[in-house]
């Protein structure tokens, strides 16, 4: 059974850079051909955003809003997923989710628990 | 891209069934079948409940339907339990190959 855990720092400070990781076990990242993986992130009681995903060919797909801040890779020799995200603000703050769709495209089947980053000084 | 849109709320009595619509346009949620269907409780994970607009994956219940008519989608739920009362969220593929999600739904099991 595939899993999923996310990483990073809880606290970041306005205008930094946020650099979070999902650890994948129970199968491969490579071996993944044919998905996509991805970020999702819910700031404190509101709804679901989509960040962006990659394909298992390295393409990558970002939302309109944040695609000037945000970059999306995988490290296969490691089996993680990472997401980088520059000159955070207060509006960043959220959980941020990994994961990995299931069946076709957008139907994101695994998650991982979800890690909650605060921006503030 | 602009959110799909979802009621803030619905709710139903303990065996009868509700209906939460998604509606987006020709661009995202008519334009494509890729529209799936998540369940959130507090402090938990999504789970996907319905993908491909119809289709339930293993061990989600089949009082769980989907459906979709134009740019507005539907998940059902019938006879419904105290357990259901979660948020739900549908989202959808888009013509810029992104994805989109609602604003999501409370639903109450009176």
């Amino acid at each position: 059974q595939l899993q999923l855990q996310e990483s990073g720092p809880g606290l970041v400070k306005p205008s930094e850079t946020l650099s979070l990781t999902c650890t994948v076990s129970g199968g491969s990242i490579s071996s993944s051909s044919g998905y996509y993986w991805g970020w999702i992130r819910q700031p404190p009681g509101k709804g679901l955003e989509w960040i962006g995903s990659i394909y298992y060919s390295g393409s990558t797909y970002y939302n309109p809003s944040l695609k000037s801040r945000v970059t999306i890779s995988v490290d296969t020799s490691k089996n993680q997923l990472s997401l980088k995200l520059t000159s955070e603000t207060a509006a960043d703050t959220a959980v941020y989710y990994c994961a990995r769709q299931g069946y076709s495209i957008g139907s994101w089947y695994y998650w991982g628990q979800g890690t909650l980053v605060t921006v503030s000084s | 891209q602009s959110a799909l849109t979802q009621p803030a709320s619905v709710s139903g009595s303990p065996g009868q069934s509700i209906t939460i619509s998604c509606t987006g346009t020709s661009s995202d949620v008519g334009g494509y079948y890729y529209v799936s269907w998540y369940q959130q409780h507090p402090g938990k994970a999504p789970r996907l409940m319905i993908y491909d607009v119809t289709n339930r994956p293993s061990g989600v219940s089949n009082r769980f339907s989907g459906s979709k008519s134009g740019n507005t989608a539907s998940l059902t739920i019938s006879g419904l339990q105290a357990e259901d009362e979660a948020d739900y969220y549908c989202s959808s593929y888009t013509s810029s190959s992104t994805v989109v999600f609602g604003g999501g739904t409370k639903l109450t099991v009176l």
